[in-house]
């Protein structure tokens, strides 16, 4: 079965400042990874995949996202923050067969001036 | 290129009566995919249609239906309203390998 983990319910970071925001994942077969953003009475925003090759994925608005797979993670990653970053973030895994996603819990990402 | 089109955007509706959202895919995608959001459950898998074909369902009782069009344009009905149902319903379409592209969602209150 596929799962993603968000470990943390919140992160804070001050803008400027380099941003992480954490995924965990654990699947049959090759990962599908992706991230989302979600802002207030939204639908979700694609920001990038991993689908195979490279590691370091780029995506939107910035952000990248590293694929280790000996520690099943796909952290979400800039190097420097904006307010407008704000936001509540999702990782999810594609199962392999269908287009039926799962999602990890998410993350508010607070970015303080 | 026109995006995913939810339709409509916020509902109200009493207990007991029944619902239906509509959701029309980004042109060329034959899958369909809905959500349930709630600030405690998160995202939930509801149903996938691909071409009229309801693929996969999540664990959600019979009282959630969909279907999808010839046009691939996708319906997702609740019957018999509760409280509980009260969440945002999020709609996807995609090919295959790639992305889901999701809608503005349809917030529905059931009072």
């Amino acid at each position: 079965a596929q799962s993603v983990a968000q470990p943390e319910d919140q992160v804070n970071v001050a803008e400027g400042n380099p941003l992480t925001v954490k995924c965990t994942y654990s699947v049959s077969g090759n990962p599908y990874l992706f991230w989302y953003v979600q802002y207030p009475n939204r639908g979700l925003q694609f920001l990038l995949k991993y689908i195979t090759g490279d590691n370091l994925v780029k995506g939107s608005y910035g952000f990248e996202a590293e694929f280790n797979k000996s520690q099943t993670s796909f952290h979400l990653k800039k190097p420097s923050a904006l307010v407008s970053d704000s936001a509540l973030y999702f990782c999810a895994v594609r199962d392999n067969d269908f287009n039926k996603f799962y999602f990890g819990s998410g993350t508010k990402l607070n970015v303080k001036p | 290129k026109a995006g995913v089109t939810q339709t409509p955007r916020y509902l109200i509706k009493t207990r007991g009566q029944q619902v239906t959202l509509s959701c029309s895919p980004i042109s060329g995608h034959r899958s369909v995919s809905w959500y349930q959001q709630t600030p405690g459950q998160g995202l939930q898998f509801l149903f996938e249609y691909f071409s009229e074909t309801q693929r996969n369902k999540g664990n959600f009782p019979g009282r959630f239906s969909g279907r999808q069009f010839s046009n691939s344009r996708s319906e997702m009905n609740v019957s018999t309203l509760e409280l509980g149902d009260s969440a945002l319903y999020l709609c996807a379409s995609s090919s295959m390998d790639t992305e889901a592209f999701f809608g503005q969602g349809t917030r529905l209150t059931v009072v």
